[in-house]
């Protein structure tokens, strides 16, 4: 079936310093890759999405890059502050096994900005 | 507010005790879901609805069912509770299909002894 991968499932970074999360994905036709954010204790956030017509996407001091030759994404925080200290979780759109789409996650990475 | 909602949110039981969680939605959604949450797992979708009167499942549906009788509604139901679906639940709804944002519910944590 479809799968998600995600690396890594802790990351430790300065403040000021710059975070990357990656994400694989086993389904060609994926077309919807959603990021969300958990703080401790509350319910996922989407943060930014990425569809498939394009590569790259960016608020603020967030990204996403999207490879479909690879089947892979990745979210690109800078500037990283204490508030960003959250588990993130990647996902990817499939009709794997149903007549619609639905969301597969990752296993989630633990971010963790020193101050 | 535009909000899910879920009840209870923690939850304590003994194994074979019937329970349902309630989960409503005041967007309009047409999709909901329901997920299961443990650690190193990730999320887990369990069911997910596209519309009232129809429902499907997840990847992990074993155990668990759900109904859509109306649009906002979406329970969550374990006939027979046992301790592997200890975890924390969370519902779900966006606008049609997983290729939209998903707007969780603030969680359920089940315990099942």
């Amino acid at each position: 079936g479809e799968n998600v991968e995600q690396h890594p499932s802790t990351l430790s970074v300065q403040e000021g310093d710059s975070a990357v999360i990656k994400c694989t994905y086993s389904d060609s036709a994926s077309n919807y890759f959603p990021w969300y954010k958990q703080e401790l204790g509350k319910r996922p956030q989407l943060i930014i999405d990425i569809r498939s017509n394009v590569g790259e996407k960016k608020d603020q001091r967030i990204a996403v890059t999207l490879n479909k030759t690879a089947k892979h994404f990745s979210l690109h925080i800078t500037e990283t502050q204490p508030e960003d200290s959250a588990v993130y979780f990647c996902a990817a759109s499939s009709k794997y096994g149903g007549a619609t789409n639905k969301l597969i996650f990752g296993t989630g990475t633990l971010l963790a900005v020193q101050p | 507010e535009a909000q899910v909602t879920q009840n209870p949110r923690y939850l304590i039981t003994v194994t074979g005790k019937k329970l349902t969680v309630t989960c409503s939605q005041n967007m309009n959604h047409e999709y909901m879901s329901w997920y299961r949450q443990d650690p190193g797992l990730g999320l887990r979708q369990i069911y997910y609805s596209m519309n009232v009167e129809v429902t499907d499942k997840g990847d992990v549906p074993e155990g668990y069912k759900v109904s859509r009788k109306e649009k906002r509604n979406f329970p969550l139901i374990l006939e027979s509770p046992s301790p592997n679906q200890t975890s924390l639940y969370f519902c779900a709804s966006s606008l049609s299909t997983g290729n939209y944002e998903q707007y969780f519910g603030p969680g359920t944590r089940l315990t099942v002894t």
